[in-house]
């Protein structure tokens, strides 16, 4: 199995710009996270799915996020308009049965200067 | 909110030598999870522990949950350079009605040869 591919790997952009992030989970799995990690507040969960459906979306810092997943095997994390405090690492990561014991992709370093 | 809370934050140690991380938290958790992120990777799953008291070894590594199901210990024998990397605790519950998980703040260790 290639595991969870995310994509870019890295990304950076002008404030102001959309930013898109995309995922491809684990085939199979059933639920789907978006983390944040930076220095600061560690690793955060942003918004997770089950069966495709946004299920727990409270980590979301603000309505210029958002996130969907119109298939099983495909989500998009969009950031509009980007600001320099989003810059941070962005996880995808899978699962099968909830949030515990994920597997995590290799993330997308996101700079927005 | 549930936090955690591991110390140390930081640990540098000799190839070979013994150390402990510790996980704590003043929440009960229905589980915890052990994971190991190498720099520009995601975290990658070591251990799951369900169970007050709950021993379990992998390799070198010893995981231990609390009675209470409030902390848990991950202790490596004969450090090796390959264990380098940063360790996060993860405890798994429910709140509003939803799945969680909360990382902990994590503990970066390097191994010296």
């Amino acid at each position: 199995d290639a595991g969870v591919i995310q994509s870019p790997r890295h990304e950076v952009t002008e404030m102001g710009q959309e930013v898109t992030l995309r995922c491809k989970p684990i085939s199979g799995h059933d639920y789907l996270f978006w983390y944040r990690q930076t220095m600061m507040r560690g690793l955060e969960l942003l918004i997770y799915f089950n069966n495709n459906v946004p299920i727990d979306d409270s980590g979301m810092p603000e309505d210029r996020f958002s996130a969907k997943m119109p298939n099983a095997s495909f989500s998009t994390l969009k950031i509009q308009p980007s600001e320099p405090r989003d810059s941070a690492v962005y996880f995808c990561a899978s699962s099968l049965g909830g949030p515990t014991e994920a597997f995590f992709g290799q993330g997308t370093r996101l700079t927005v200067v | 909110t549930q936090l955690l809370e591991q110390s140390p934050q930081f640990l540098s140690i000799q190839e070979g030598e013994n150390l402990t991380v510790y996980c704590n938290s003043s929440s009960v958790f229905s589980s915890l999870q052990w994971y190991r992120q190498e720099p520009g990777e995601g975290p990658v799953l070591l251990v799951t522990v369900v169970t007050g008291g709950e021993v379990k070894k992998l390799k070198r590594l010893t995981f231990q949950f609390g009675d209470a199901r409030k902390d848990s210990s991950l202790h490596i024998t004969a450090a090796q350079p390959g264990d380098t990397g940063l360790y996060l605790c993860a405890g798994g519950g429910r709140a509003g009605g939803y799945q969680k998980v909360t990382f902990g703040t994590g503990t970066k260790l390097q191994v010296i040869p």
